[in-house]
């Protein structure tokens, strides 16, 4: 069965681009959600989808967005890049959106704003 | 609001020692989940546990065991006879469940490493 998958593994983007990350869950997952990580505040959840819905969002700037398609599959994107935004994101899914089952993470998407 | 505190950041070992990571938790609901997490150097989170909160029996699975205890809101965990293998940063995290979904907050984590 194959885990959760993130493309690209690694990013390299200018201060002021745009940025889509994708993540695919385990198949027949249909809970998807976003984390920050960085040194300084440590891991930071961004978002969660629910078929297709997002369902909960954490304290980002509008920025930040996201959605999931009816494959389950999820994008976050980040507009109007800055340097703090240099982070790994980690995509985690869920056969449910209510934690009673455990989370799987991908291994994550490493951006580097320049 | 929920938090999750690790003290410990860093706790270097020789091999075969015990070890004890600690993890103490905030939060106003009588729902919740508790879970470790492992994470290698290559970055993803690897699932160890998820407890909820109306479960208070102690785990044990191998060289792992975990103790909760809702008197004292800690949710310790203990690698016996460590090994070079179990070098990583360890995350304790807290899930409330409410109507608008739900959200991990992690500790802080702990970087463990293990000397042969």
């Amino acid at each position: 069965k194959a885990g959760v998958t993130q493309t690209p593994r690694y990013l390299i983007k200018t201060r002021g681009q745009q940025v889509t990350l994708s993540c695919s869950p385990i198949s027949g997952h249909r809970s998807v959600s976003w984390y920050q990580q960085t040194p300084g505040q440590g891991l930071q959840f961004l978002f969660e989808y629910f078929s297709e819905t997002q369902r909960n969002k954490g304290n980002f700037p509008g920025r930040f967005s996201g959605r999931q398609f009816s494959n389950s599959r999820s994008e976050m994107n980040v507009s109007t890049l800055e340097l703090g935004d240099s982070a790994l994101y980690l995509c985690a899914s869920s056969l449910t959106a209510q934690m009673n089952t455990e989370a799987f993470f991908g291994q994550g998407t490493r951006l580097t704003v320049v | 609001a929920q938090k999750v505190t690790q003290a410990q950041t860093e706790i270097s070992v020789v091999e075969k020692e015990d070890v004890t990571l600690d993890c103490v938790y905030e939060t106003r609901d009588t729902t919740y989940y508790l879970f470790w997490y492992k994470q290698p150097p290559s970055g993803e989170l690897v699932f160890l546990i998820r407890r909820n909160s109306f479960d208070e029996q102690n785990e044990i699975s191998g060289r792992y065991s975990w103790n909760f205890q809702k008197s004292t809101s800690s949710f310790n965990f203990t690698i016996t006879a460590s090994q070079v293998v179990d070098s990583a940063v360890y995350f304790c995290a807290l899930s409330e469940v409410g109507t608008s979904g739900s959200r991990l907050t992690f500790g802080e984590g702990t970087q463990l490493t293990v000397n042969p």
